[in-house]
């Protein structure tokens, strides 16, 4: 298994561009979430999935999309990105939401100038 | 907001000695996990001790929790070059599998 994949590795972007951040994992897992990863701070969930088809709101929700159509893939949208969107994004995924352990993907450092 | 406030923030160490880290939270939880993150890769979970254990060990690893103080430790015996990361608790309060993070404590252990 590849387990938790993320692409790309490193994006820059200008303000107000929009793009898309890949996750995907192949453990047949129900969970999936998005976290961001902010120096000095811990992590900060964005959004998640419990399901294909459900998607709710995080921590800081605000300035992103997310969708689920299928199990595997949670892509994760920036609508219109912003300096204070420069972040490293890491997507996580466990088998079920009452499973407790979650696997991170190595992350996508992303610079907004 | 933060749930987990991680102490100290970094710790250095020699090889062989144990390093101790401490997480404190503030409500109610049902399980508080550790994990550890290398430099620039991504979060490998450790441990996780559920609201009703006081101590969990795995291999190295000890972890001890106490709800009536809100807090948690974990110790690394016998510390390894290898060990040198940041190490993260999370809290899981019963919103489904969603946690929340601490900031965090950097380890280096130096040989």
């Amino acid at each position: 298994n590849a387990g938790v994949t993320q692409t790309p590795k490193f994006q820059v972007l200008k303000t107000g561009q929009s793009m898309t951040l890949q996750c995907a994992q192949d453990m047949n897992h129900e969970y999936m979430s998005w976290y961001r990863q902010d120096p000095g701070m811990g992590l900060r969930l964005i959004h998640y999935s419990v399901g294909a088809g459900i998607t709710d709101q995080g921590e800081v929700p605000n300035g992103y999309n997310v969708s689920r159509s299928t199990t595997e893939d949670f892509p994760l949208r920036l609508l219109s990105a912003a300096p204070s969107q420069t972040s490293v994004y890491f997507c996580a995924s466990s088998y079920s939401i009452r499973r407790d352990t979650q696997y991170f993907g190595p992350g996508t450092r992303l610079t907004v100038l | 907001s933060q749930q987990g406030e991680e102490d100290p923030q970094a710790l250095s160490i020699q090889e062989g000695e144990n390093a101790t880290m401490n997480c404190s939270y503030k409500t109610s939880i049902n399980n508080l996990q550790w994990y550890r993150q290398n430099s620039g890769r991504g979060l490998v979970h450790l441990i996780l001790i559920r609201s009703n254990e006081r101590e969990k060990h795995s291999g190295r690893l000890r972890v001890t929790l106490d709800t009536s103080k809100k807090s948690s430790s974990l110790l690394i015996t016998a510390s390894r070059a290898a060990d040198t990361a940041s190490y993260f608790c999370a809290t899981d309060t019963g919103g489904g599998n969603k946690l929340t993070f601490g900031t965090g404590t950097q380890l280096k252990v130096e040989l």
